[in-house]
């Protein structure tokens, strides 16, 4: 069955600490991942996919097949990346697809 | 705003009423979808359109939920006979393009508490 699983609920780090949120996934067959992320009293945006390889706002993803794991890190965390983060994964039924989200981590980044 | 708007934001209703929500995507995607997120979840897939056809609904969809998307454009979300299990954040995503080149952008949600 396609699942993925966030093992912490809360993430709590200071300022300037690296940060690492953790995903794995189970899925038949080449997957297509993505970290969504809300900010306090904002809706649901997509933050990176695995596809395109890219950082955003000094995060990245590495998809690892396997370990089937998608993590997400930053470096340096700041006070601004305090929110919901929630990984997320395609899966195709049919003719479209649809995403299959974890439970989400919440990170808090002290000062 | 251009983005995905929905309607109401939050509704009150007491078990056993018909509740119907509203979901306007951003204009000219031809993809919208509805999930459900309750507390300590991620959200989690209910159904789907292409323009006006409904491609897919998930088991999640009992036979009191129905969506249309009539004319293509805006969708609605109907719950008849609301039970307590049904308070939930309902959120609707829209998308354009297909496959690796699509980013569905959600809406802001509309929250049901049913007493």
């Amino acid at each position: 069955a396609q699942r993925v699983t966030q093992p912490e609920k809360l993430l709590s780090v200071f300022k300037g600490a690296p940060v690492e949120l953790k995903c794995n996934y189970s899925y038949s067959g080449s997957p297509e991942l993505f970290w969504y992320v809300q900010y306090s009293r904002q809706r649901l945006q997509l933050l990176l996919r695995h596809i395109s390889r890219e950082s955003i706002k000094g995060f990245t993803a590495d998809l690892n097949k396997g370990e089937t794991s998608f993590h997400l890190k930053k470096p340096f965390a700041q006070e601004e990346d305090s929110a919901m983060y929630y990984c997320a994964l395609i899966h195709y039924g049919g003719s479209q697809g649809n995403l299959i989200f974890g439970k989400g981590t919440k990170l808090s980044v002290k000062p | 705003d251009t983005g995905v708007s929905q309607d109401p934001r939050h509704k009150i209703t007491k078990r056993g009423q018909n509740v119907t929500f509203r979901c306007d995507p951003i204009s000219e995607h031809n993809r919208l979808y509805w999930y459900r997120q309750t507390l300590g979840q991620g959200p989690e897939f209910l159904t789907y359109f292409q323009n006006e056809a409904q491609l897919e609904k998930s088991r999640l969809l009992s036979d009191r939920f129905s969506a249309e998307r009539p004319k293509g454009s805006f969708s609605t979300l109907e719950i008849q006979r609301t039970e307590q299990g049904d308070s939930a954040m309902y959120l609707c995503a829209s998308s354009s393009g297909a496959g690796v080149t699509e980013t569905q952008y959600f809406g802001p949600g509309t929250r049901l508490l049913v007493l």
